[in-house]
């Protein structure tokens, strides 16, 4: 089983604060995920990276996939209350495999 | 398109009772999974389908849970007896064909109580 390890598990911060999550793992990744979970709700999913070493913006989120293909992460600039959700990464779905996701970083954002 | 459908999405139930989960994929998507997610143990796979075909079905906890794929539009997921310890919310996912890199579309997700 590859084990995905994020961090922090929870994060508080007020509104227009920067932050980074990270997503870790010992294992080699094809591709990765992230996907964001708002209460009541599935997980959508928020970009794929598939080159080590790449940067994908989405309006205010950064996301980089490591060198390696082992990491990766997530930079919000100015967070807004609506980034409030649970942020998980997933990788190892391939082909017919399914999807491992990590345990997820728990943003709130105070307006 | 309506996305994945979950129903219920609440259910509460006393222990030993059978609980049914039913799902709907996103038409022309050829993989679903059926998920659960608790605070403890977060998102944790536990059966997923090719082609109405189950593939994998190691993260079934117990023999208590059953899952069957009849066609290749609806999925349901069964509990007998359930136990306050199957508390969690199951979510369904689907995935469109020849979607290599496995972008996987999650339905609203039912939340169970079993007292």
């Amino acid at each position: 089983t590859q084990l995905l390890e994020q961090s922090p598990q929870f994060l508080s911060i007020q509104e227009g604060e920067n932050l980074t999550v990270y997503c870790n793992s010992s294992s080699v990744f094809s591709s990765l995920q992230w996907y964001r979970q708002e209460p009541g709700e599935g997980p959508v999913l928020l970009v794929t990276v598939v080159t080590g070493g790449e940067v994908k913006k989405l309006k205010r989120l950064t996301f980089q996939f490591g060198d390696a293909r082992k990491d990766s992460s997530l930079h919000i600039t100015a967070a807004q209350p609506g980034d409030t959700g649970l942020y998980l990464c997933a990788a190892g779905g391939t082909g017919r495999r399914a999807l491992t996701f990590g345990s997820g970083t728990r943003l709130q954002v105070q307006p | 398109d309506a996305g994945v459908i979950q129903s219920p999405r609440h259910e509460v139930t006393e222990m030993g009772q059978e609980v049914t989960l039913r799902c709907k994929p996103i038409s022309g998507h050829n993989s679903l999974f059926w998920y659960r997610q608790t605070m403890m143990r977060g998102l944790e796979l536990l059966i997923y389908f090719n082609n109405n075909v189950p593939i994998d079905d190691s993260g079934m906890p117990e023999d208590r849970f059953s899952a069957k794929m009849p066609n290749a539009s609806f999925s349901t997921l069964k509990i007998q007896p359930s136990e306050p310890r199957d508390s969690a919310v199951y979510f369904c996912a689907s995935r469109a064909t020849g979607g290599f890199y496995n972008e996987q579309f999650f339905g609203p997700g039912t939340r169970l109580t079993v007292l």
